[in-house]
């Protein structure tokens, strides 16, 4: 079955500074990949996503790309504010149906 | 506001009692449901998909009889933790697959059923 490994478990950056999440994927059936942000107690919930045709998709300070041949795909969050704290989740999706896959997520601290 | 209702939010049991746990789709048919599980600090594991109408499809090391799955109608799934024991404690979320900008079916999350069994 499809496999998602997400790095780093924890990251903190200063206020201002970019922050990168990684994910690589195991299943190349896979063409949906969701990203989601969970604030604590909360539920996640979708920040962004790209499907396998697109090689990068952004939204305002928020970006993700797709490297369908190394199976990677990264999150890139510009100018990071103290709000963006969370921990953030990186999924894919097999094609023929809704199934979804959870990378192990990521800690990111903004100090300000 | 959301669009997918998960209750109770909290739940403290006894050991060896059963827990229901209910997701409901507000304003649209789901006929398929995701039940996940979260240890604290740790990511989402897909425990089983809710199919309605059918039987639920279950995640290799899932015990099916420990953790019984309906979904009756199209608005609803049930999640039943049965004969709950500390290890059980965990946090439940369920998940509606909906139609996003993308096109793409987008997983829309409850808000998440924490159990904590004594």
């Amino acid at each position: 079955g499809e496999n998602v490994e997400q790095h780093p478990s924890t990251l903190s950056v200063q206020e201002g500074d970019s922050a990168v999440i990684k994910c690589t994927y195991s299943d190349s059936a896979s063409n949906y990949f969701p990203w989601y942000k969970q604030e604590l107690g909360k539920r996640p919930q979708l920040i962004i996503d790209i499907r396998s045709n697109v090689g990068e998709k952004k939204d305002q300070r928020i970006a993700v790309t797709l490297n369908k041949t190394a199976k990677h795909f990264s999150l890139h969050i510009t100018e990071t504010q103290p709000e963006d704290s969370a921990v953030y989740f990186c999924a894919a999706k097999l094609s023929g149906g809704f199934k979804t896959i959870f990378g192990a997520g990521t800690r990111l601290f903004v100090k300000a | 506001g959301a669009v997918v209702s998960q209750h109770p939010s909290r739940v403290i049991c006894k050991s060896g009692t059963s827990v229901k746990i209910e997701c409901r789709s507000l304003d649209f048919q789901a006929t398929t449901m995701f039940w996940y599980r979260q240890f604290p600090k740790q990511s989402l594991m897909l425990m089983a998909t809710s199919n309605e109408g059918s039987k639920a499809t279950y995640e290799q090391g899932v015990e099916k009889d420990k953790f019984l799955i309906n979904h009756a109608s199209l608005t609803l799934s049930t999640l039943t933790v049965t004969s709950a024991h500390p290890e059980d404690s965990s946090f439940y979320i369920c998940s509606v697959p909906l139609s996003g900008s993308s096109g793409a079916n987008v997983l829309t999350f409850g808000a998440g059923s924490r159990l904590t069994v004594l």
